[in-house]
């Protein structure tokens, strides 16, 4: 079935370096893919996304690129702030298969703490 | 503001009393799910409902039930909770649109603790 594996953490990173959460995939067809972010006390909100191969998703200085050939969807930014310490879901979506059931699927979280 | 909310934030039970948290939004949309939280699991879906008089399981249903007699509301209900129900549980919701489908909104969590 479909699944997310992100990496472990938790990541810690001084303010200004960069940051890579990898992400992959199992699906048998072309999900979405999601990058939600949890902040302290807080639930879910969605950071990008993209829905096809090859698009990019982007916000808040945050990407990750779909690559279907490596089912990956890792994300990045160049220089994080004390602002972005928070948990970091990756996440697929069946719908893309023309299922309606609309699900997503949730990797376990990778807890980001940024240090001034 | 378009939201959703959940009822209560914070609740501390005891073995096998009966509980139902409640999940309102207002965006007027079609899907709603629930999921819960565990350190180490990432969410895991308990159920979701498609609209009104629709609703399925997800991945862990087992001790919980739900229903959606209006489009708004989607409570999850513990007919007696037991202690490995303990955990954050957060209600979603999403437009049921094509282009907008998979793109869903979180309430604030409610976490759960049961004695």
């Amino acid at each position: 079935g479909d699944s997310v594996t992100q990496m472990e953490g938790p990541v810690t990173l001084s303010e200004e370096a960069f940051l890579t959460i990898n992400c992959t995939y199992t699906a048998t067809g072309y999900p979405s893919l999601f990058w939600y972010v949890q902040y302290p006390g807080e639930g879910l909100q969605l950071l990008l996304k993209a829905t096809k191969a090859d698009d990019k998703g982007s916000n808040k200085g945050f990407e990750a690129t779909y690559r279907k050939e490596t089912t990956s969807f890792h994300l990045e930014k160049g220089s994080v702030q004390v602002s972005d310490s928070a948990v970091y879901f990756c996440a697929l979506s069946d719908q893309n298969r023309g299922s309606t059931l609309g699900r997503l699927y949730f990797g376990r979280g990778t807890q980001l703490t940024v240090w001034p | 503001e378009a939201q959703v909310t959940q009822n209560p934030r914070y609740l501390i039970t005891v073995t096998g009393k009966k509980l139902t948290v409640t999940c309102s939004q207002n965006m007027n949309h079609e899907y709603m799910s629930w999921y819960r939280q565990d350190p180490g699991l990432g969410l895991r879906q308990i159920y979701y409902s498609m609209n009104v008089e629709v609703t399925d399981k997800g991945d862990v249903p087992e001790g919980y039930k739900v229903s959606r007699k209006e489009k708004r509301n989607f409570p999850l209900i513990l007919e007696s909770p037991s202690p490995n129900q303990t955990s954050l549980y957060f209600c979603a919701s999403s437009p049921n649109d094509s282009g907008s489908r998979d793109t869903q909104y979180f309430g604030p969590g409610t976490r759960l603790t049961v004695l």
